[in-house]
């Protein structure tokens, strides 16, 4: 069974970093990109960024290059999205996701997600 | 601002028929297949339709996709209580070195 399971919910201070992580399991994790997807209180889906475990190809959305970094560990199948100082609307959900095939196709499976409130 | 268009919410009552329509441009759903997502409430976004109006494994027949030219449209037949939820469509976009863009979502309400 394909599953992607999240960190925990996370409570930061404006200017701290954080990491926050994805495992896979049940499928060969090199073979299909992860993303990142971002879900703001009550706002809708926006897609980060996404990276191919297998050789650490990674692409970001326009939005947010520059403001995260994404990497991944394959020997331990587990996919990170990172910040290095946060802001207050970074408060939202994140949910990792497993794209289908190539970079432009669907995501087919879903993290849990993993809530992150920046508040000082 | 979300790139692609969808109407903020729709309604129907059970057994009804309702579609929601998603908008976009040449650069997306213009040379991209369409994605559905359908999101119960408090939970994680799931697949819903894929490549346009393709159905997973467990989605039932109600739910189709379609598209034409730069416009998609999801459709829901038989409407049941347990679809209220937000759904949301996205494609790949080939412009700026290419990414996802999403939908602003449609709030679905069974009254």
């Amino acid at each position: 069974e394909v599953q992607l399971v999240q960190s925990g919910a996370e409570v930061k201070k404006p200017g701290e970093s954080l990491k926050i992580s994805c495992k896979g399991s049940g499928y060969s994790f090199t073979s299909y990109w992860i993303g990142w997807v971002r879900q703001m209180p009550g706002k809708g889906l926006e897609w980060m960024g996404i990276i191919y475990p297998g050789d650490s190809d990674t692409r970001y959305s326009p939005s947010f290059q520059g403001q995260v970094t994404i990497s991944a560990d394959k020997s331990i199948s587990t996919a990170y999205l990172q910040w290095s100082s946060l802001k207050a609307s970074d408060t939202a959900m994140y949910y990792c996701v497993r794209h289908n095939g190539g970079a432009t196709t669907h995501f087919d499976y879903w993290g849990q997600g993993t809530l992150v409130t920046v508040s000082s | 601002q979300s790139v692609l268009t969808q109407p903020p919410s729709a309604s129907g009552t059970p057994g009804q028929r309702v579609t929601i329509s998603c908008s976009g441009s040449s650069s997306n759903i213009g040379s991209n297949t369409v994605n559905w997502y359908q999101q119960l409430p408090g939970t994680a976004p799931k697949l819903l339709i894929y490549s346009n109006n393709q159905r997973p494994s467990g989605v039932p027949d109600r739910f189709s996709g379609s598209k034409s030219g730069t416009s998609a449209s999801l459709a829901i037949s038989g409407l049941q209580s347990e679809d209220e939820a937000d759904y949301y469509c996205a494609a790949w976009d080939d412009s700026l070195n290419g990414h996802v863009v999403f939908g602003g979502g449609t709030k679905l309400t069974v009254l």
